[in-house]
């Protein structure tokens, strides 16, 4: 069974873009959520999408946003881009919700210049 | 503010020894508790859940919690080199997204 797959891995942008990442969960997995790592913070939730309803919203400004379609893929934007975005974005896919037993994916390493 | 804490590290232990590592939590209400490994350049990857008061064992892996003293604990027993990694810290509540710790480094020499 293939695993969890983001893309891009890698991207670099300017401060003041947006960008768009995609997640891929598991097959029959319904539930992706997004987090951000950076050595400063550690792991930090920013939502949760469930049947294409975000369910959960971490504690991030609105120009992070996410939807989910109706085969689970999840896009994950970000607008108005700041130095502070660089980071790692991690999803994850969770079989029928919640947080347990969450499978991720390898990551998007965003750098914002 | 929910917090998780862990020592950053990192912690050294030779090859055969038993790494301990620790995490304290902010939130009483937490009902659930997470290892989980993340090597160098890699992404997490679950070890093991703790739900109850006690131990949990997984080969040679034991999972501690104490809620009373709001205190789970990771054992590695036989420490292996490729053992080596940072350690994540994550708990909450049912339905609630998880809170990480910022991890424990662990360094197992050979």
């Amino acid at each position: 069974k293939a695993g969890v797959t983001q893309t891009p891995r890698y991207l670099i942008k300017t401060r003041g873009q947006q960008v768009t990442l995609s997640c891929s969960p598991i097959s029959g997995h319904r539930s992706v959520s997004w987090y951000q790592q950076t050595p400063g913070q550690g792991l930090q939730f920013l939502f949760e999408y469930f049947s294409e309803t975000q369910r959960n919203k971490g504690n991030f400004p609105g120009r992070f946003s996410g939807r989910q379609f109706s085969n689970s893929r999840s896009e994950m934007n970000v607008s108005t881009l700041e130095l502070g975005d660089s980071a790692l974005y991690l999803c994850a896919s969770n079989a029928n919700g919640g947080y347990n037993e969450q499978f991720f994916g390898p990551g998007t390493r965003l750098t914002v210049l | 503010q929910k917090e998780v804490e862990q020592n950053s590290g990192p912690l050294s232990v030779p090859e055969g020894a038993i790494a301990s590592l620790n995490c304290t939590y902010s939130d009483r209400g937490s009902q659930s508790f997470f290892w989980y490994r993340q090597y160098s350049g890699k992404s997490p990857e679950l070890i093991m859940f703790i739900y109850s008061n006690g131990d949990k064992e997984d080969g040679r892996f034991t999972a501690q919690l104490n809620k009373a003293s709001q205190y789970v604990s990771l054992l590695i027993r036989d420490s292996q080199p490729s053992d080596s990694a940072t350690y994540l810290c994550a708990v909450n509540q049912a339905g609630t997204a998880l809170i990480f710790g910022k991890g424990t480094t662990l360094s197992v020499s050979s």
